[in-house]
């Protein structure tokens, strides 16, 4: 059974820093692309940041292009989004998530998201 | 990027009636399209990929259409799981986008 467990949101001032981290379990993690989606509250989903397997390759919304970075350890099957310069619009769940079979595909499994406030 | 716009926003159904959502591209998407579902404070989860084929279980009763830039998802005889938010995404180009969302609720 596929898992993804979110972990590492919080409360952060603005200008701040925060890292996520999503564990992964039930499959191959190294054969497959990996992205973030968040979802402001109250409001719709908008895709983040995506990376291949390997970690090769990476892909950002312009809206944080620059201040947040994806990468993977795929040693410790762990997916991972450090974010810098926060901004109060970052407010949101972060959910990780593996799109089916590329980088660019709908996303199959879920986790369950890991709330992010940015404010003073 | 490609804009998705879904309508309704919201959609009012008695349980066991038929629901129609329609979600418009900005451009053509070809089949790269998705639709999702959502339940308050859950993740989303896969409905619909390629346009119309169903995710590992997914009941009958959803049925997505359309291709290019015109997309719909069909709940027939909705159940009372059923009532949700819906969204639909495009995985055509990037950035992957999502419509706004519909809700589908009790009438």
């Amino acid at each position: 059974e596929v898992q993804l467990v979110e972990s590492g949101g919080g409360l952060v001032q603005p200008g701040g820093s925060l890292r996520l981290s999503c564990a992964a379990s039930g499959f191959t993690f190294s054969s497959y692309a990996m992205s973030w989606v968040r979802q402001a509250p109250g409001k719709g989903l908008e895709w983040v940041s995506s990376i291949s397997g390997s970690g090769g390759a990476t892909y950002y919304a312009d809206s944080v292009k620059g201040r947040f970075t994806i990468s993977r350890d795929n040693s410790k099957n762990t997916l991972y989004l450090q974010m810098n310069s926060l901004r109060a619009d970052d407010t949101a769940v972060y959910y990780c998530a593996t799109p089916q079979g590329r980088l660019l595909a709908a996303f199959e499994y879920w986790g369950q998201g890991t709330l992010v406030t940015v404010s003073s | 990027e490609i804009v998705m716009t879904q309508s309704p926003a919201t959609l009012s159904v008695s349980p066991g009636e038929r629901a129609t959502l329609s979600c418009r591209a900005s451009q053509s998407v070809s089949s790269n399209f998705a639709w999702y579902q959502q339940k308050p404070g859950q993740a989303p989860s896969l409905l619909i990929y390629g346009a119309s084929t169903r995710a590992t279980g997914i009941p009958a009763r959803f049925s997505g259409s359309g291709s290019g830039t015109e997309f719909t998802l069909t709940i027939s005889c909705l159940q009372s799981e059923d009532f949700a938010v819906y969204y639909c995404q495009q995985y055509d180009y990037w950035p992957p986008t999502f419509g706004g969302g519909a809700k589908v609720e009790i009438k």
